[in-house]
């Protein structure tokens, strides 16, 4: 089972920011935050991970509360290219444990 | 960097035919190579692990002898699905590992398989 619970779906308008949260309450200490998105039949992209600390890329911004049992991936100004099914996932760092498990992530529709 | 080829990108087959699926790491040699299957409207599915020269470890409920899967060098790993029925229609994609910690997997673009 996936250890990631995401909102079904959401809507975001155009040019504002979108704002996709992702519940990891069992996450531990070693374990890594992962977003991809997957646009329609098309493979997953790699958007931005992180550990404990915020991370910013050219893509996305995320944020990870102190107890990092939630995240938030951030899409500053979203365009229409952007809707896409989007996955949180987490994941050990360690070697030997390198499976990705997807959960049914968040459907986002960029509205013009 | 970090591209994750398929070939084909769609194929349809007659029923029993065998079909086999590249899956290629252009830019960074992957060690370990993952083959996921993907049905309408749902999530991705792992099936089986691949590491290169090593026998592949599959997924509880999929079968090796009718998903082969080689890994032959560290940029290619192979998928065939052998005496294809319309229940093995879906989107086969691959992923790469690229070793680095913390091992970031990056995605092919998929190949839609429509056995008729």
């Amino acid at each position: 089972d996936a250890k990631t619970t995401q909102p079904t779906s959401m809507d975001c308008a155009e040019g504002r920011a979108a704002n996709l949260p992702c519940n990891h309450s069992t996450i531990s200490g070693n374990e890594y935050v992962y977003w991809y998105r997957q646009i329609h039949s098309q493979g997953p992209q790699y958007i931005i991970h992180g550990l404990k600390n915020n991370e910013t890329n050219e893509m996305a911004s995320l944020i990870i509360t102190e107890a990092r049992k939630s995240s938030t991936l951030i899409l500053p100004h979203a365009t229409l290219r952007d809707t896409a099914v989007y996955y949180c996932i987490v994941r050990p760092a360690t070697s030997g444990t390198y499976k990705y498990i997807f959960g049914t992530g968040t459907r986002l529709k960029v509205l013009a | 960097g970090a591209v994750v080829s398929q070939h084909p990108s769609r194929v349809i087959c007659k029923s029993g035919t065998s079909v086999k699926i590249e899956c290629r790491s252009l830019d960074f040699q992957a060690t370990t190579m993952f083959w996921y299957r993907q049905f309408p409207k749902q999530s991705l599915m792992l099936m089986a692990t691949s590491n290169e020269g090593s026998k592949a470890t599959y997924e509880q409920g999929v079968e090796k002898d009718k998903f082969l899967i080689n890994h032959a060098s560290l940029t290619l790993s192979t998928l065939t699905v052998t005496s294809a029925h319309p229940e093995d229609s879906s989107f086969y994609i691959c992923s790469a590992r690229l070793g680095a910690l913390p091992d970031t997997q990056y995605f092919g673009p998929g190949t839609r398989l429509t056995v008729l």
